[in-house]
């Protein structure tokens, strides 16, 4: 069974259209994330979601708009894609209560903008 | 604010060479430490982490020591194999209950047989 898991994993997208990557966890954690990975394979948090309350937003463009309906889901829509906006967009969930910081990262999500 | 300093990449050595990624951080109070690891084509997992200084973590030959004096927590391992090659992330958490990793830049690591 797949801990973290994201649809879809490949996309590609013209600019200028709104498209949507899906996050599903089964670890029964209460925390989410996303994180976006650019071509240098830097990675930087964008959002994140504790029992479907917004904690983190990092200046992220409002083009980007999370949705998290309940604490196992966590959705990435964007609006009016840029050409900036092509990485790899990776989903990752944690227990708030552990305090480890481990967190544990779906596969990711790669979109490409045309 | 919170960062990571990692050694620029790529790094390439031979099978059963050691190796030594360096890692840096700057961040107030007392972070817990870690080291991730992202397979080709796959997400990060934990390789090891470090919660205090002076913690040594390890996993799968791979080890780290939390040095607070030098602010550094770099990897090590004595004789890397084909299958270390990936990419490599030392992130901080500042355990003030924000929830955030701060990730280094990643070190890609290559092991030539």
């Amino acid at each position: 069974d797949t801990a973290v898991s994201q649809t879809p994993k490949y996309l590609v997208t013209q600019m200028g259209n709104d498209k949507s990557i899906k996050c599903e966890q089964n670890l029964g954690h209460d925390t989410m994330y996303w994180y976006k990975q650019d071509s240098k394979k830097f990675l930087k948090i964008m959002f994140s979601y504790n029992n479907k309350e917004l904690i983190i937003n990092e200046t992220v463009p409002n083009r980007f708009s999370p949705k998290s309906p309940d604490k196992a889901h966590l959705n990435l829509h964007i609006n009016s894609l840029e050409l900036g906006d092509s990485a790899v967009y990776f989903c990752a969930s944690r227990n708030q209560g552990t305090n480890t910081g481990e967190l544990f990262f779906g596969e990711g999500s790669r979109l490409t903008v045309l | 604010g919170n960062s990571v300093t990692q050694m620029e990449g790529p790094v390439t050595l031979s099978e059963e060479a050691f190796l030594t990624i360096n890692c840096t951080y700057t961040a107030t109070g007392y972070p817990s430490l870690f080291w991730y690891v992202q397979y080709p084509g796959e997400g990060l997992q934990l390789l090891l982490k470090a919660t205090k200084a002076d913690d040594k973590g390890s996993n799968k030959g791979f080890e780290a020591t939390y040095r607070k004096e030098t602010t550094s927590f770099h990897l090590e391992k004595g004789s890397v194999q084909v299958s270390d090659s990936a990419v490599y992330f030392c992130a901080l958490s500042d355990n003030f209950g924000n929830e955030k990793l701060t990730f280094g830049t990643g070190t890609r690591l290559t092991i030539i047989p």
